[in-house]
C-alpha cells in the first residue's frame, strides 16, 4: 500500500528557478492538500483540492500554483523560487473534503526543498 | 475564525510516566479535532479525533484525548509513556462548515529513558 508519493525527496534551487513537486494518492480520494511545514509554524496550508476539477487557495498560496491533474495526481508549482520557499513541502489526501467528512488526511513522507 | 494554541513548545516526561500534550482551540461553530504524529523524516499520521459523543476519545498506540467543551480544550494523554513516543505532536481543528483543517504549531514531546 503506497498511500500518498510525493517526488522528488530532496531539491536544490537557485533563486528563480522552477520546480513542480509531484504527488499521487492510491487511495481513490476525493480531497487532496499541499502543505508546508518550517520550524515553529506548523503547518500550513498552501491550495486544497476538495475534488476533481476544483482548487482553491489556502493560507499562504502565493508563489505557488496547483494542479489537479486527474483525481489521483495533484501538483504544486514554483514558478520562480525564492529563498522564503524554503521549506519541508507535503501532500495530503482524504476521503471527502472536511466539509462533508470527519475522515483523516493521509500524508507523504514529504519534499526538502532548498532555495539558495 | 478558527484556530488552534499548543502552548508548549517541548514536553519531557520520564519512560513509565504519564504524560499530557495540551491543545486549545477556538471555533466559530461544533469544533471537529485531531490528533496527529510525526517521526523524523515522515509525513503525519493520525492518531484520533473527536466529533460528537463520549469527551473521552481512544486512539493509536494507547494514546486518548480528553474533550473539555467549557475550557475548548483536547489535551492528548497516555497512561504510560514509552521512548518510543518520542516525536512531533500536532492538535488540528475545523469549524464544521468549512473545507479546511487548521493545525497546530506542534509540540516536540521527549521521553526520557
Amino acid at each position: 500500500n503506497a498511500g500518498v508519493t510525493q517526488t522528488p525527496k530532496f531539491q536544490v534551487l537557485k533563486t528563480g528557478q522552477s520546480m513542480t513537486l509531484q504527488c499521487a494518492q492510491d487511495m481513490n480520494h476525493n480531497s487532496m492538500y499541499w502543505y508546508r511545514q518550517d520550524p515553529g509554524m506548523g503547518l500550513r496550508l498552501i491550495y486544497y483540492s476538495a475534488s476533481e476539477g476544483t482548487t482553491d487557495k489556502g493560507e499562504v498560496p502565493n508563489g505557488y500554483n496547483v494542479s489537479r491533474l486527474n483525481k489521483r495526481e495533484f501538483s504544486l508549482r514554483l514558478e520562480s523560487a525564492a529563498p522564503s520557499q524554503t521549506s519541508v513541502y507535503f501532500c495530503a489526501s482524504s476521503e471527502e473534503s472536511p466539509r462533508y467528512s470527519n475522515q483523516p488526511q493521509h500524508f507523504g513522507d514529504g519534499t526538502r526543498l532548498s532555495i539558495l | 475564525a478558527q484556530s488552534v494554541a499548543q502552548p508548549e513548545d517541548q514536553v519531557n516526561v520520564a519512560e513509565g510516566n504519564p504524560l499530557t500534550v495540551k491543545c486549545t482551540y477556538s471555533v466559530s461553530g461544533n469544533p471537529y479535532l485531531f490528533w496527529y504524529v510525526q517521526y523524523p523524516n515522515r509525513g503525519l499520521q493520525f492518531l484520533l479525533k473527536y466529533i460528537t459523543g463520549d469527551n473521552l476519545v481512544k486512539g493509536s498506540y494507547g494514546f486518548e484525548a480528553e474533550f473539555n467543551k467549557s475550557q475548548t480544550s483536547f489535551h492528548l494523554k497516555k497512561p504510560s509513556a514509552l521512548v518510543s513516543d518520542s516525536a512531533l505532536y500536532f492538535c488540528a481543528v475545523r469549524d464544521g462548515r468549512d473545507d479546511k483543517i487548521i493545525f497546530g504549531k506542534g509540540t516536540r514531546l521527549h521521553i526520557l529513558p
